[in-house]
């Protein structure tokens, strides 16, 4: 079976932009992770959905950064106003259950804000 | 906020040779220990997922080991081949708090 994808695999985007990037998780997976890697550093919590709802949104840095996942499967980040300093690799995860269980990575979204 | 630590940054080795590094995780609250390989332009790759003290896993050439009380685990490679050259990141899981991921280590095997 396919893995977790991720489009678009690169986006550059301007200053105040509005940005979307998707994640298509493994099929019957209903927990869903949300991650950003800045270099340097391990990938830091955004926001994580069991199903349908976002069972934890506290990483998400501000009201600019938003997740929905409306059918409980496909999941989409929203950017709006883009700054500089969110340049960086959004991964997405998905697994079977809980943290616990084994997360199964996507290749990464790099983000690129000029 | 847990504070999850990795040893060394960076790490150079020849083909052949064995090596490890060490994750520091917070003991209180504890539940799992997760490792991931990263391979450049590659998704993290699971390896292990440890919750006992003591646990020990394998996996071909790569082991890691856990402990719970003082809250570290090790990831040995035995006999370094050049396809291990990845960032090796642990997480740790603790209740009340999201996964926390360590900053890795960055290993290069030379042939």
């Amino acid at each position: 079976g396919a893995g977790v994808s991720q489009t678009p695999s690169n986006k550059v985007t301007e200053k105040g932009k509005y940005v979307e990037l998707r994640c298509d998780p493994i099929s019957g997976h209903t927990a869903l992770y949300w991650y950003r890697q800045s270099l340097g550093q391990g990938p830091e919590f955004l926001i994580y959905f069991q199903g349908t709802g976002a069972a934890d949104d506290s990483g998400l840095p501000n009201d600019r950064f938003f997740a929905v996942r409306p059918e409980g499967s496909v999941s989409t980040l929203k950017i709006q106003r883009t700054e500089r300093g969110d340049s960086a690799v959004y991964l997405c995860a998905s697994s079977a259950g809980l943290f616990t269980d084994t997360q199964y990575f996507g290749p990464g979204t790099r983000l690129t804000v000029l | 906020i847990l504070n999850v630590e990795q040893s060394p940054q960076s790490l150079h080795v020849q083909e052949g040779d064995s090596t490890n590094f060490t994750c520091s995780f917070p003991s209180s609250n504890f539940y799992a220990l997760h490792w991931y390989r990263w391979e450049t332009a590659k998704s993290p790759e699971a390896l292990f997922v440890m919750t006992l003290n003591g646990d020990e896993k394998k996996k071909g050439r790569i082991s890691a080991t856990l402990n719970t009380k003082e809250g570290y685990s090790y990831l040995y490679i035995k006999g370094s081949q050049p396809e291990d050259s990845a960032t090796y990141l642990c997480a740790s899981d603790n209740y009340g708090q999201n996964f926390v991921f360590g900053p890795g280590t960055r290993l290069s095997v030379l042939p």
